[in-house]
C-alpha cells in the first residue's frame, strides 16, 4: 500500500497563478485533511472532509478551495496564488475524526513569487 | 479558540542526555496525540493518550497526560542521534471539534 501520496512534490508559482494539489490515499479512510506548515508555526488546518462529497473549513481556509469527489482523493486549489501562501502543504487521512491517528503524505513544497 | 502551547521551541542535547518537551492546552482535552517529524520528512504518529494521568512508554520514550487533561509531556531517556527531529503534540477538545490543534513543536538536535 502506498498510504497517502501527494502530487506535485515541488512547485513554483507566480503571484496570481492558480494550481491544484492532489492527495490520494489507499487506506479507505473516510476523513481527509489539508494542513500548511510554516517555520515556527506548526501545522495549521486549512480544510478537511468527513466523507465523499463533503468539505469543511479549518483554521486558515482563506484563499483555498477543496473538493472530495472521490473517497480516495482530496484536492486543494489555489485560485490566485499569493506570496503568503508559500509553504509546505501536507495532506493527511484518518479512520475517524476523534481519537484516531492521522497518516500524513510526504508534502508539497510551494513557492509563490 | 483552542490553543496548544509547546515548550521549548528548540533543544540541543549531547547524545546520551535526557530530553523533555511540554505541551499545555488552554482547554480541557479529550485526548492528545504526539507526532515526530524528521528533517525534510512528514509527521508520523507516535502515540495517543486518552485517560487523565495516563502514562505510556515506548522503549526510551515516556508520555504523560496530566490529571486535568490540559497538559502533556514527552520524555526521552538517553537520547540517540536517531531521535533528531521535531516533536509535535496535537490536542482534540472533543465535543464535535472535528480537528486536532497542533502545538508549534520542539525541534530536538542531538550532538554526537
Amino acid at each position: 500500500n502506498a498510504g497517502v501520496t501527494q502530487t506535485p512534490k515541488f512547485r513554483v508559482l507566480k503571484t496570481g497563478q492558480s494550481m491544484t494539489l492532489l492527495c490520494a490515499q489507499d487506506m479507505n479512510h473516510e476523513y481527509m485533511y489539508w494542513y500548511r506548515q510554516d517555520p515556527g508555526m506548526g501545522l495549521r488546518l486549512i480544510h478537511y472532509s468527513v466523507g465523499e462529497g463533503t468539505t469543511a473549513k479549518g483554521e486558515v481556509p482563506d484563499g483555498y478551495n477543496v473538493s472530495r469527489l472521490k473517497k480516495q482523493n482530496f484536492l486543494l486549489g489555489l485560485e490566485s496564488a499569493a506570496p503568503s501562501q508559500t509553504s509546505v502543504y501536507f495532506c493527511a487521512s484518518s479512520w475517524d475524526l476523534v481519537g484516531s491517528e492521522q497518516f500524513f503524505g510526504p508534502g508539497t513544497r510551494l513557492t509563490v513569487l | 479558540g483552542q490553543q496548544v502551547m509547546q515548550i521549548p521551541q528548540y533543544q540541543h542535547v549531547q547524545e546520551g542526555e535526557d530530553f523533555t518537551t511540554y505541551c499545555n492546552s488552554s482547554t480541557t482535552l479529550s485526548n492528545i496525540q504526539w507526532y515526530k517529524q524528521r528533517p525534510g520528512g512528514h509527521p508520523v504518529f507516535l502515540i495517543q493518550l486518552v485517560k487523565s494521568g495516563e502514562v505510556k512508554k515506548q522503549k526510551r520514550l515516556t508520555f504523560q497526560f496530566g490529571e486535568a487533561k490540559k497538559n502533556s509531556s514527552l520524555h526521552i531517556t538517553a537520547t540517540q542521534t536517531t531521535d533528531v527531529g521535531t516533536y509535535f503534540c496535537a490536542g482534540d477538545s472533543g465535543a464535535g471539534s472535528y480537528q486536532l490543534t497542533f502545538g508549534k513543536g520542539t525541534k530536538l538536535s542531538v550532538i554526537p
